[in-house]
Parts: C-alpha cells; sequence; structure tokens
C-alpha cells in the first residue's frame, strides 16, 4: 500500500493554469477510474473536489477539472485565483479492496 | 445538514488503548460506507479503515492492521474505530468520512472535523 505520487509544490501566478499529478500503479489508479481529488486549506478538514477521476460535486468551480492517462491521474486548475492556495491529495481505490491517497501537493499563487 | 462529529481523542501512553466514535447526522446513514483517515502533524492523508453499510465488510489498512478495529452501530447512527497497541506514530488527526453505498468508488464525499490522538509517554 505504497503512497500515490505527487509532487510536493506547484506553484502559478493569478490566471494561470497549473497541474498535479497523481501516480500509481495498474493496481491502483490504472485498473480503477475510481480516483477522486481533495483540497485541504490549514487547520480545515479536506473538501471533495473531484471523483471518479473527472466529475465535480455539485458546489464545485468548473476551474477545477481531472483526466487519467494510464496510472497517472491529474488535477488542473484553470484562471488561478488565491483562495485556491491550498494542499491537494488524490485518492484511489486499489485492488486489495482497500484506498490509497497521494502525499499532497502544496499550492501556492504567486 | 449532514454532519459527521468525531469524539475519544486525547493523550495516551504507549501500548494503551483508545476507542474513537464517528456520530452522523443529517443524513441516511445506512445507505453510506464510513471511512477512517488519519493525518500525523504536518503530513499527508492517509487512509486507515473503512466499513460497509451492514458492518458486514471492513478493510484496513496494512500499517493498522490486527491493531485497530472498525465498527458501527446503526440504531445510534455511529462508527467506531478502535485503537489498540498504540504506537507514537499512531499520533494523528483521525477524520471520519462517507462514501455512498450506490457509488463504492465514489470517494469521501463529506469529512468530519476530526479529532486528535496523541500518543506519548
Amino acid at each position: 500500500q505504497s503512497a500515490l505520487t505527487q509532487p510536493a509544490s506547484v506553484s502559478g501566478s493569478p490566471g494561470q493554469s497549473i497541474t498535479i499529478s497523481c501516480t500509481g500503479t495498474s493496481s491502483d489508479v490504472g485498473g480503477y477510474n475510481f480516483v477522486s481529488w481533495y483540497q485541504q486549506h490549514p487547520g480545515k478538514a479536506p473538501k471533495f473536489m473531484i471523483y471518479e477521476v473527472s466529475n465535480r460535486p455539485s458546489g464545485v468551480s468548473n476551474r477545477f477539472s481531472g483526466s487519467k492517462s494510464g496510472n497517472t491521474a491529474s488535477l488542473t486548475i484553470s484562471g488561478l485565483q488565491a483562495e485556491d492556495e491550498a494542499d491537494y491529495y488524490c485518492s484511489s481505490y486499489t485492488s486489495s479492496a482497500t484506498w490509497v491517497f497521494g502525499g499532497g501537493t502544496k499550492v501556492t499563487v504567486l | 445538514e449532514v454532519q459527521l462529529v468525531e469524539s475519544g481523542g486525547g493523550l495516551v501512553q504507549p501500548g494503551k488503548s483508545l476507542r474513537l466514535s464517528c456520530a452522523a447526522s443529517g443524513f441516511t446513514f445506512t445507505t453510506y460506507w464510513t471511512h477512517w483517515v488519519r493525518q500525523a502533524p504536518g503530513k499527508g492523508l492517509v487512509w486507515v479503515s473503512r466499513i460497509r453499510n451492514d458492518g458486514i465488510e471492513t478493510n484496513y489498512a496494512d500499517s493498522v492492521k490486527g491493531r485497530f478495529t472498525i465498527s458501527r452501530d446503526n440504531a445510534k447512527n455511529t462508527v467506531y474505530l478502535q485503537l489498540n497497541s498504540l504506537t507514537a506514530e499512531d499520533t494523528a488527526v483521525y477524520y471520519c468520512g462517507r462514501v455512498p453505498m450506490a457509488a463504492g468508488g465514489m470517494g469521501i464525499d463529506h469529512w468530519g472535523q476530526g479529532t486528535l490522538v496523541t500518543v506519548s509517554s
């Protein structure tokens, strides 16, 4: 049950687009379309942002989008805003009927 | 309003036990899986365990298997996590969250605010 691999940090200027990658294996990310993404501000509980690779829950801005290719999933934030500065985590269902999270990516708005 | 409220955290000595609770309200509890996820201070999210709506199926991360036990009381809309043989590495905020039974791979759509467990002598 190794953690999914995410970059430690990603940064961008307001209005720009950034992409966060999430790399697993064929036993998790590559084997299922059960990848979800979460946003977490300091001291707060995580917030549900994307489910089943590319679906947005109601209330989540359409500036957030998800995709997957092979064993790597990605979260793209377009039109970056100051409020997007937070930690982001991917998660996937696994072939062991467990779940695994990525190590997290700190997004900085320059 | 959907609410998940964790309780039971605190300071505990290494080797001791603790039971966490996750009380749910504002939705039909028996149509959801319940998961536990933990976060050590300054670290990332780590999945711990989940339990199906009927309490029959449970799954655990390797790091806690054999030490932690998840259970639920649907009459009380509450899920429990029994933590045994605690070590300093179990120090974390423990969150509970729900996942719809109808879409078990969907992800955790609501989270509680967490309860802090500190293991120290």
